[in-house]
């Protein structure tokens, strides 16, 4: 199946710093790529779309200006979390669809730690 | 307001058993539905699909059943094996492929050998 990867798988950070994100695919290109947030025991909570060639489209609730997604090109997108705070510490998925396909490939996930 | 549900948080069934996860689901325009498993401190992985003018879609041990009239889904897995034990998330889409996913909060699945 499709394959997509994350980098780091997880981070450690102070409070007040920024932490990047990457989510690539890796053997196919993905116009656009979403951003999930998993919270210990609940589910996967979008957080934005990412396009590429455009600005993400941001679920209601969710700071964009500490969340910044770029879709720099076809098989990558990242995530910057600008001045972490430790309420900012969870579990954070990309997936990404393949072009015509309702299904949505995840990468493995990083776990953010803001201490 | 949930969307997508899964009312029971954790289901432990015997090896060899079947076992049923259900879903529920409260936007009429939904028209594609997933499963999903996943294993701590890792993605969701793809298990199975259905689209809403299907009642049923087989994929050996796993089968899932939409029942649109109720806003039903189930996932069956028979025979249950010990690594099926996974936290498992329904999906719900709609439009067109591609388009984002309203998730379910979850049933964690233990499979005792």
């Amino acid at each position: 199946g499709a394959v997509v990867s994350q980098h780091p798988s997880w981070v450690i950070c102070k409070s007040g710093t920024s932490v990047k994100i990457e989510c690539r695919s890796l053997d196919f290109q993905a116009t656009t790529m979403f951003w999930y947030r998993q919270f210990p025991k609940q589910s996967l909570m979008l957080m934005a779309t990412s396009n590429e060639g455009s600005k993400a489209t941001y679920e209601q609730g969710v700071e964009k200006d500490k969340f910044l997604i770029n879709h720099a090109s076809l098989t990558l997108s990242t995530l910057t979390v600008t001045s972490a705070h430790p309420e900012d510490s969870s579990f954070y998925i990309c997936s990404a669809p393949i072009l015509g396909l309702y299904e949505q490939y995840f990468g493995p996930g990083t776990r953010l730690t803001v201490t | 307001d949930q969307q997508v549900k899964q009312n029971s948080p954790s289901l432990s069934v015997q090896e060899g058993r079947i076992s049923i996860l259900n879903c529920d689901y409260t936007n009429s325009m939904f028209d594609y539905f997933l499963w999903y498993k996943k294993y701590p401190a890792e993605g969701p992985t793809f298990l199975i699909s259905i689209s809403s003018i299907k009642d049923k879609n087989e994929d050996g041990r796993f089968t899932v059943f939409l029942n649109k009239s109720a806003k039903h889904l189930s996932l069956h897995i028979v025979p249950s094996q010990p690594g099926d034990s996974a936290v498992y998330f329904c999906a719900a889409s709609r439009g067109q492929a591609g388009n984002m996913l309203t998730f379910g909060g979850g049933t964690r699945l233990m499979v005792k050998p």
